[in-house]
């Protein structure tokens, strides 16, 4: 199947700095990413859609200004994390697919740790 | 927007036996709607989907069926092992988007030997 590759798979920060998380369909074109964050023990909630050139669109209650998303490419979206404090802790994860309502292929996660 | 509801939150069966585990949604016009596996710190695999033109669909020892009338779906694993416990997450995906994945809060299934 399809790869999503997700970059870096663990990291920890300092409270205020920020942190950036790729995103990389290796074998196929993404037009449209998806980024989640999932707390321990929690389900998997949608943070943004990330649209190859133009802006993501967030869900309700994500900071778009905290969460900065990037898609350069069609194979290549970013997610930064500004400003990072320990609530910001938590397991990111992206997602993406070729095509229309096929399957939806993970990276394989990011656990970001803000101490 | 979507609202997808999954039941049990747990579920313990015994090795060899069935598990269940169902899932609502809200959204009549979703119309695919994916199973994902999730082990400890890793990411969710896909183990069976189905669309909303089909009533059911069976893979080895797992199955999933679909009620669109009363937007119910749900997953059958049949002769567990141990290595089907993981958390398990249903989801439904909006109708004509690029996989935009709403996902149901999961299922820690537990098998015990």
């Amino acid at each position: 199947g399809a790869v999503v590759s997700q970059h870096p798979s663990r990291v920890i920060c300092k409270s205020g700095t920020s942190v950036k998380i790729e995103c990389r369909s290796l074998d196929f074109q993404a037009t449209t990413m998806f980024w989640y964050r999932q707390f321990p023990k929690q389900s998997l909630m949608l943070m943004a859609t990330s649209n190859e050139g133009s802006k993501a669109t967030y869900e309700q209650g994500v900071e778009k200004d905290k969460f900065l998303i990037n898609h350069a490419s069609l194979t290549l979206s970013t997610l930064t994390v500004t400003s990072a404090h320990p609530e910001d802790s938590s397991f990111y994860i992206c997602s993406a697919s070729g095509q229309p309502n096929t399957e939806a292929f993970f990276g394989q996660g990011t656990r970001l740790t803000v101490v | 927007g979507e609202n997808v509801e999954q039941h049990p939150s747990t579920l313990s069966v015994q090795e060899g036996d069935s598990a269940v585990i169902k899932c609502t949604y809200s959204d009549s016009a979703s119309n695919y709607f994916p199973w994902y596996k999730q082990e400890l710190g890793k990411r969710p695999q896909l183990i069976i989907d189905i669309r909303s033109n089909v009533g059911e669909k069976k893979d080895q020892r797992i199955a999933v069926t679909l009620n669109k009338t009363a937007k119910h779906f749900s997953l059958h694993i049949t002769e567990t092992q141990p290595e089907d416990s993981a958390v398990y997450f249903c989801a439904a995906s909006s109708a004509g988007g690029y996989q935009k994945v709403t996902f149901g809060t999961g299922t820690k299934l537990q098998v015990i030997p």
